[in-house]
């Protein structure tokens, strides 16, 4: 199993252009999730999905939407990039059942707005 | 907001034990304690979880309180491999709720 893929490694985009971060997982989870990390801070929720169809906000879901059309796939898509919207983000899922319903990270995406 | 409280460094010398400490005062009676690592900017990693009994598994135990207020995550003798920021996290459930994620505690482990 690859596990939790994520793609682009890194990106810069230039203020108020759109970009979309991809996320795959293989391990057929129905929890998925897109959180921000901030330079030394911990990680914030900004979406997250309990199924194929089905979205909810996080934390910090402002500039942010989501889809999820398939269990394998949870998309972030970025309209109008912010230089507020510089951080890594990470992709999780998580089995629906445990416990420990333990997440799997994924990588990240590193992306710089300027 | 994070529902934890820990210190935000931790020194430990390779191959001693690495005992770190997490604050969770207002803990309820449904809620767990998770503990993840994020080694090198990389996507966290789960390492243990409790209710109120003691845990252990290949990676670390968990000493919870008997008031459930404060717990600690030992690393039985720590190696090179797990400096990283250690995330103590208070959970609902056990069940697949996001994750809070503090600041966490940057444990350095020195040769």
């Amino acid at each position: 199993n690859a596990g939790v893929t994520q793609t682009p490694k890194f990106r810069i985009l230039k203020i108020g252009q759109s970009m979309t971060l991809q996320c795959t997982q293989d391990m057929n989870h129905n929890y998925m999730y897109w959180y921000r990390q901030d330079p030394g801070m911990g990680l914030k929720l900004i979406y997250y999905s309990v199924g194929a169809g089905i979205t909810d906000k996080g934390e910090v879901p402002n500039g942010y939407n989501v889809s999820r059309s398939t269990t394998e796939d949870f998309p972030l898509r970025l309209e109008l990039a912010a230089p507020s919207q510089t951080s890594v983000y990470f992709c999780a899922s998580s089995p629906t059942s445990g416990p420990p319903y333990e997440q799997y990270f994924g990588p990240g995406t590193r992306l710089t707005v300027t | 907001d994070a529902k934890t409280t820990q210190p935000p460094s931790m020194d430990c010398a390779e191959g001693r034990a690495a005992n770190l400490p997490c604050n969770h005062s207002t803990i309820s009676g449904n809620e767990y304690v998770y503990w993840y690592r994020q080694i090198h900017s990389q996507g966290p990693q789960y390492i243990i979880h409790g209710l109120k009994n003691n845990e252990t598994n290949e990676m670390a135990s968990l000493i919870i309180t008997e008031d459930r207020k404060s717990s600690t995550l030992i690393l039985p003798h720590a190696t090179l491999r797990d400096t990283a920021v250690y995330y103590c996290i208070v959970r609902v459930r056990a069940g697949n709720t996001p994750l809070v994620f503090g600041k966490g505690t940057r444990l350095s482990v020195i040769a």
